[in-house]
């Protein structure tokens, strides 16, 4: 079955440090989304990414946020300068057709990058 | 704004029984989609099941289904024949068309199951 596979699993920065989450979405899906999950929270939406631009963002997805799809495959999220408060688990998803999500366009995620900043 | 809410911050069920988790959802928006994922212990978000706000029937998928009353604003999960394998959070989620493709998750549930 295909799937979104997410590297690193985990990963484990210093404050202020620059960290790029990486994705690898199913291959003729074209609609790429990030969100995350702080430890014991809701899962909330970062950004969605169609045809090389961001479609949404929440409020969450400030200027030390950013996404870029470099090579075709790989769909990144960078965080650049990290604080405490962006420790999480990081879930990039993707889904294949224009249109609202469905049954029939489902929205699949990956295993999720754990990020820990110290 | 959407909101979803699970109030079951914690279930136990016993081995094959059933057992339902509560999700109930404000939109004000005639046309939205209501989801729910399953999180193992692992981490990854596996979908489960998928019911539009048009739809005339209740969705099922294998053990799951949902309870969906839409008077009601509510869109239960059903498990049938609790299995070991089904201990996991279940996170109900909800897209509407004021919110594009963004998915409102609610705060999960946790689910024992029991031998």
């Amino acid at each position: 079955e295909p799937e979104v596979t997410q590297t690193p699993s985990h990963q484990v920065t210093q404050m202020g440090q620059e960290v790029i989450l990486r994705c690898v979405p199913i291959s003729n899906h074209l609609y790429f989304y990030w969100y995350r999950q702080i430890l014991g929270q809701k899962v909330e939406f970062l950004v969605s990414f169609y045809n090389n631009e961001i479609s949404e963002k929440s409020e969450i997805f400030d200027d030390q946020f950013s996404v870029e799809r470099p090579d075709g495959s790989n769909f990144t999220l960078k965080i650049r300068s990290t604080k405490l408060e962006d420790s999480a688990m990081y879930f990039c998803a993707s889904n294949l057709r224009q249109g609202p999500l469905s049954g029939a366009n489902v929205l699949t995620f990956g295993a999720g990058s754990r990020l820990t900043v110290l | 704004a959407q909101k979803i809410t699970q109030t079951q911050p914690g279930m136990f069920v016993q081995e094959k029984e059933a057992v339902t988790l509560d999700c109930t959802y404000d939109t004000s928006d005639p046309s939205y989609g209501l989801f729910w994922y399953k999180q193992p212990s692992s981490g990854e978000m596996i979908f489960l099941i998928y019911q539009g706000s048009y739809d005339q029937q209740n969705a099922t998928e294998g053990r799951y289904s949902l309870n969906f009353q839409k008077a009601r604003k509510s869109a239960n999960l059903v498990i049938s024949a609790s299995q070991l394998g089904d201990s996991a959070m279940y996170f109900c989620a909800m897209r509407d068309n004021n919110a594009g493709n963004m998915l409102t998750f609610g705060g999960g549930t946790r689910l024992m199951v029991k031998p």
